[in-house]
């Protein structure tokens, strides 16, 4: 049984791109988070994605934003980065009836220079 | 509103020493409790979590916590250590099924030979 998985694991992005990360959730998951993660610092939610919607989101600008497929995989998409964009970007599956527990991914190293 | 304060950023202990290490939330709602353990360059894996019920919860790796509502602590304890349980470590708390989950900054587990 597949866990969560991340794509890509690392990547480098300049000031001002714009960037796409992938997640795919656990096998019989519904719901998907992303959580940023900078150095030295436990994980920030940046919001939640269930039956194709938003359900809910932390305190990040618009620049952050997602999608959930019907496959119930997703996407977080990150406009005009800034250097303080550089973070691992985390994405947890979870069953929204099932019991309450997140499942992560490895993550995604995102590097803005 | 919630929030999550891990008192030791840094925690060494020797090798079959027991450890505990520190966690206080804040939340003026019942709130669901979690322990989650992440090694290096790896995401997160859930140790343990409290829901409701005994207040004295169980995980993987031979790992507890207590939960004290008088107290708001969640400490997660372990009677003796061993060199693979070398990681960080972060707290967290949620006030509902669907709710984000707020991490604190996670203490790094250093076991000396």
């Amino acid at each position: 049984d597949a866990g969560v998985t991340q794509s890509p694991t690392h990547l480098i992005k300049t000031r001002g791109q714009q960037v796409t990360l992938r997640c795919s959730p656990k096998s019989g998951h519904d719901t998907v988070s992303w959580y940023q993660q900078a150095l030295g610092q436990g994980p920030q939610f940046i919001f939640q994605y269930y039956e194709e919607e938003e359900r809910q989101r932390g305190n990040f600008p618009d620049r952050f934003s997602g999608h959930q497929f019907p496959n119930y995989s997703s996407e977080l998409n990150v406009n005009a980065l800034l250097l303080g964009d550089s973070a691992l970007y985390l994405c947890a599956s979870s069953l929204d009836a099932g019991p309450y527990e997140q499942y992560f991914g490895p993550g995604t190293r995102l590097t803005v220079t | 509103a919630q929030s999550v304060t891990q008192l030791d950023s840094q925690v060494p202990v020797f090798e079959e020493a027991p450890v505990e290490l520190r966690c206080n939330y804040s939340s003026s709602v019942s709130v669901y409790l979690f322990w989650y353990v992440q090694y290096p360059n790896q995401g997160l894996q859930l140790l343990l979590k409290y829901l409701s019920g005994s207040t004295l919860v169980k995980g993987i790796n031979g790992f507890e916590a207590e939960f004290n509502k008088s107290q708001t602590s969640f400490h997660l304890r372990k009677p003796s250590v061993h060199i693979s349980d070398t990681a960080e470590y972060f707290c967290a708390v949620s006030e509902n099924r669907d709710d984000k989950i707020i991490f604190g900054k996670g203490t790094r587990l250093h076991i000396l030979p």
